[in-house]
């Protein structure tokens, strides 16, 4: 079964760098996410993607940061100047349009654990 | 916005029991209910979803049902197993193209053997 595959599965940067965290989609999905969860709560929405441009974004999804899709299989995010409240695990997903429906389940990927020091 | 609670926020069964997980939601365009599994470390997993236009749906030892009156919908997991134990997350969208979810704060399940 094709999974959604992100890269690195964990990620240790100083506080004000910069990271790009990698997600390879399922390769006929057409939705892309990233959601966030810091340990022991919630998943939370940061952002979706849709041909080429962001679809919806959270409050939390501010200016520091920013995904771009560089080429036919990756997406990526970027957070500029980490912060310490960065750290969380990142997780990618992605979902297929259906002409029969338009709510669809969303398939996550294994997560990239961000660790701000 | 939306808002999805779920409770309880633990919940522990004898093995061979039933477990069941509640959440409401605050936003009557919520159409599409997702339930995902996640296991310590790894990625939540779709288990079942249920959409509007259904009061229920069975898969194997576990089924949704959905309230829209009541804006509340079920997760019903019978003859649990170990390897059941997990965080189950309830979820709500809209349901247009590239709609977010909004998660349930989880409720973590522990099955007894």
């Amino acid at each position: 079964e094709p999974e959604v595959t992100q890269t690195p599965s964990h990620q240790v940067t100083q506080m004000g760098q910069e990271v790009i965290l990698r997600c390879v989609p399922i390769s006929n999905h057409l939705y892309f996410y990233w959601y966030r969860q810091i340990l022991g709560q919630k998943v939370e929405f940061l952002v979706s993607f849709y041909n080429n441009e962001i679809s919806e974004k959270s409050e939390i999804f501010d200016d520091q940061f920013s995904v771009e899709r560089p080429d036919g299989s990756n997406f990526t995010l970027k957070i500029r100047s980490t912060k310490l409240e960065d750290s969380a695990m990142y997780f990618c997903a992605s979902s297929v349009p259906s002409l029969r429906e338009s709510n669809q389940p969303q398939h996550f990927g294994d997560g990239t654990r961000l660790s701000i020091l | 916005g939306e808002n999805v609670e779920q409770h309880p926020s633990t919940l522990s069964v004898q093995e061979g029991d039933s477990a069941v997980i509640k959440c409401t939601y605050s936003d009557s365009a919520s159409n599409y209910f997702p339930w995902y599994k996640q296991e310590l470390g790894k990625r939540p997993q779709l288990i079942i979803d249920i959409r509007s236009n259904v009061g229920e749906k069975k898969d194997q030892r576990i089924a949704v049902t959905l309230n829209k009156t009541a804006k509340h919908f079920s997760l019903h997991i019978t003859e649990t197993q170990p390897e059941d134990s997990a965080v189950y997350f309830c979820a709500a969208s809209r349901g247009f193209y590239g709609q977010n979810f909004v998660f349930g704060p989880g409720t973590r399940l522990s099955v007894l053997p």
